[in-house]
């Protein structure tokens, strides 16, 4: 069975500092991992995912997340946080060992930028 | 390109009532997904159809419960006797021939 665990409900950052924000799985089959983010009142916008290629996956708005099967990882970074980036961060794995595909989310990340 | 869209966008309701919540996939999406997220929390599986039928249907919560897809597009959630503990933020999913997921705007549930 698949399991998302996001560490930190909530998470500040200076506006311009390095913003990461971290997501364990765990999976029994090569995992298919995506990162969500969502703003108030809307629904969720795909930022970016790994699916077996290329480790190190670039998202929109800057964002990028490195794949670490090692450490059972697929944390969140951008280099400089900016305003706009306050949000809610969903980390989610693919259920391909059902072959629904449904996805199991973490609890989220709640994300604020301070002047 | 349309997105997922998903109506209303709000439902107040009393306890009892019945309810029905409409999603509009992403047109040629065979895959649709239904989930709920409650305040605070990520959002959580309930209903899976590909094409017509539900081919997995082990998040909803109870019989109370019950989703349709008859022409392979649009969807209907349905929930009878509503209780206040159903209230939340219901999304819609589509997917199509990968397994990236796209989202509507969601319906948000208020059973008073």
């Amino acid at each position: 069975a698949q399991s998302v665990t996001q560490l930190g409900s909530h998470v500040s950052v200076s506006e311009g500092a390095l913003v990461l924000l971290r997501c364990n799985y765990s999976s029994s089959v090569p995992p298919y991992l995506f990162w969500y983010v969502q703003y108030p009142n809307q629904g969720l916008q795909l930022l970016l995912k790994y699916t077996s290629a290329a480790t190190l996956v670039k998202g929109i708005n800057g964002f990028e997340a490195e794949f670490k099967k090692s450490e059972t990882s697929f944390h969140l970074t951008k280099p400089s946080a900016h305003m706009s980036d306050a949000a809610e961060y969903f980390c989610a794995v693919s259920d391909r060992d059902s072959g629904t595909y449904k996805y199991i989310f973490g609890t989220g990340t709640r994300l604020k930028v301070l002047a | 390109g349309a997105g997922v869209s998903q109506t209303p966008s709000n439902k107040v309701t009393e306890k009892g009532k019945y309810v029905e919540l409409r999603c509009d996939p992403i047109s040629g999406h065979t895959a649709l997904y239904w989930y709920r997220q409650s305040l605070g929390q990520g959002p959580e599986f309930l209903i899976y159809f590909q094409g017509t039928g539900a081919a997995d249907d082990s998040g909803l919560p109870n019989d109370r419960f019950f989703a349709v897809r008859p022409e392979g597009s649009v969807s209907t959630l349905k929930i009878q006797r509503t209780e206040r503990g159903d209230s939340a933020v219901y999304l819609c999913a589509s997917s199509g021939r990968t397994d990236t997921q796209y989202f509507g705007p969601g319906t948000r549930l208020t059973v008073l």
